[in-house]
């Protein structure tokens, strides 16, 4: 099984609509982040949260919102999906100390039509 | 603020020919630094990064990086690459805050 598990894989939803994309991970790890990545932009980040009270704005968090439900469980919301969101999302986790390396889901391919 | 530069977006190179893969960053404070590869379809994984002592780090699939704190950089290496070295590769630096910021990536294409 994958340490770090996003769901859905790939989402199809309508201008408007509420999102909610899910990220859990098995790593033990405190960190969690959520990216976005876009061709030629590389990844940008959405989200992050040291511990389930800490949650931080990254550089492009306009129109998405998170949820720390515990510190396997890291959510991302569209609020209300508009078709510049269309991308590939990514949860990635990370140890508070020691190994500084970032471990990273498969991805989530959103559109928005 | 912290930021990373990957100077070329895509990299032709023919299979069992040596390649560099370029990145600069830029911070106020110390940092780390990785390599990262996306094959298609995929996840990142980590190929190979730079914490703290000797200035050249070996990764997996015999790739290798130089840390040069003097001209900000963290070329990535491999001396014959293989048709399965087809990807996209990330330049990240981990500096302030612990935050991690990424390159917008190196296309390396293999060619037969």
């Amino acid at each position: 099984d994958a340490d770090v598990t996003q769901t859905p894989r790939n989402r199809i939803t309508k201008t408007g609509k509420r999102i909610m994309l899910e990220c859990s991970q098995t790593k033990g790890h405190d960190r969690m982040y959520w990216y976005r990545q876009d061709p030629g932009l590389g990844l940008r980040l959405i989200y992050y949260s040291f511990d389930v009270k800490d949650i931080n704005k990254g550089e492009i968090s306009d129109g998405y919102s998170v949820s720390r439900q515990a510190q396997a469980k890291f959510s991302l919301s569209l609020e209300s999906a508009i078709p510049n969101q269309t991308a590939l999302y990514f949860c990635a986790t990370s140890a508070a100390t020691g190994n500084t390396e970032a471990f990273f889901g498969q991805g989530t391919r959103l559109t928005v039509v | 603020a912290q930021s990373v530069t990957q100077l070329d977006s895509q990299v032709p190179v023919f299979e069992e020919a040596p390649v560099e893969l370029r990145c600069n960053y830029s911070s106020s404070v110390s940092v780390y630094l990785f390599w990262y590869v996306q094959y298609p379809n995929q996840g990142l994984q980590l190929l190979l990064k730079y914490l703290s002592g000797s200035t050249l780090v070996k990764g997996i699939n015999g790739f290798e990086a130089e840390f040069n704190k003097s001209q900000t950089s963290f070329h990535l290496r491999k001396p014959s690459v293989h048709i399965s070295d087809t990807a996209e590769y990330f330049c990240a630096v981990r500096g302030g805050y612990q935050k991690v910021t990424f390159g917008t990536g190196t296309k390396l294409q293999v060619i037969p």
